[in-house]
């Protein structure tokens, strides 16, 4: 089954404790991408990849890393997490642009981040 | 930098009514449109998308059109059923930039 699965689903934390949220695809994508949502401000986006180790900032890049060794995983990467960074947060992925102009995106089933 | 404006925030419409919501994009390179539906504690999941070529595209109940000039575009939904209750987010994004920017999304009630 294609998906875009994300791990963990569920995450308690403290303050300053670093932590990688994962994200895997099935589906031979080029474009991944992280977005957080919080309620009034629709998804944001932390940040995106092009393709293996290309990476770039979206809108909200603060206090996140990311990577881009394997074309099916994106992981995220808080360092130092704060209180602010207490959000849903989903992974997606889709095939490059084409002629035509950009694909869909398919999303994960989001994670639950909340930082103490 | 660039947005998307989404309006309702709120629309409760009776069972069978229709329902329209519209955005506005500020990025004039802006050349694809998806909207996204979300149950409660779901994934975001496609549900008809637009691109800069065209100007309106309908499947089934649902249909979206695009004012290139205006920079809006809107979605209408036909005769709603319960299941159509949701939030609905749209979207704009340029492929020269590869970012997409959400709108903040409506929250649709559709009461029986």
């Amino acid at each position: 089954e294609a998906q875009v699965t994300q791990n963990p689903r569920y995450l308690i934390t403290v303050t300053g404790k670093k932590l990688t949220v994962t994200c895997s695809q099935n589906m031979n994508h080029e474009y991944m991408s992280w977005y957080r949502q919080d309620p009034g401000l629709g998804l944001r986006q932390i940040y995106y990849s092009m393709n293996v180790e290309v990476t770039d900032k979206g809108d909200v890049p603060e206090g996140y890393k990311v990577s881009r060794k394997e074309k099916r995983n994106f992981p995220l990467i808080l360092e130092s997490p704060s209180p602010n960074q207490t959000s849903l947060y989903f992974c997606a992925s889709s095939f490059l642009p084409t002629g035509e102009g950009n694909q869909p995106q398919h999303f994960g089933d989001g994670t639950r981040l909340s930082i103490l | 930098g660039e947005n998307v404006e989404q309006h309702p925030s709120t629309l409760s419409v009776q069972e069978g009514d229709s329902a329209v919501i519209k955005c506005t994009y500020s990025d004039s390179a802006s050349n694809y449109f998806p909207w996204y539906k979300q149950e409660l504690g779901k994934r975001p999941q496609l549900i008809i998308d637009i691109r800069s070529n065209v100007g309106e595209k309908k499947d089934q109940r649902i249909a979206v059109t695009l004012n290139k000039t205006a920079k809006h575009f809107s979605l209408h939904i036909t005769e709603t059923q319960p299941e159509d209750s949701a939030v609905y987010f749209c979207a704009a994004s340029n492929t020269g930039g590869f970012k997409t920017i959400f709108g903040a999304g409506t929250r649709l009630f559709v009461k029986a």
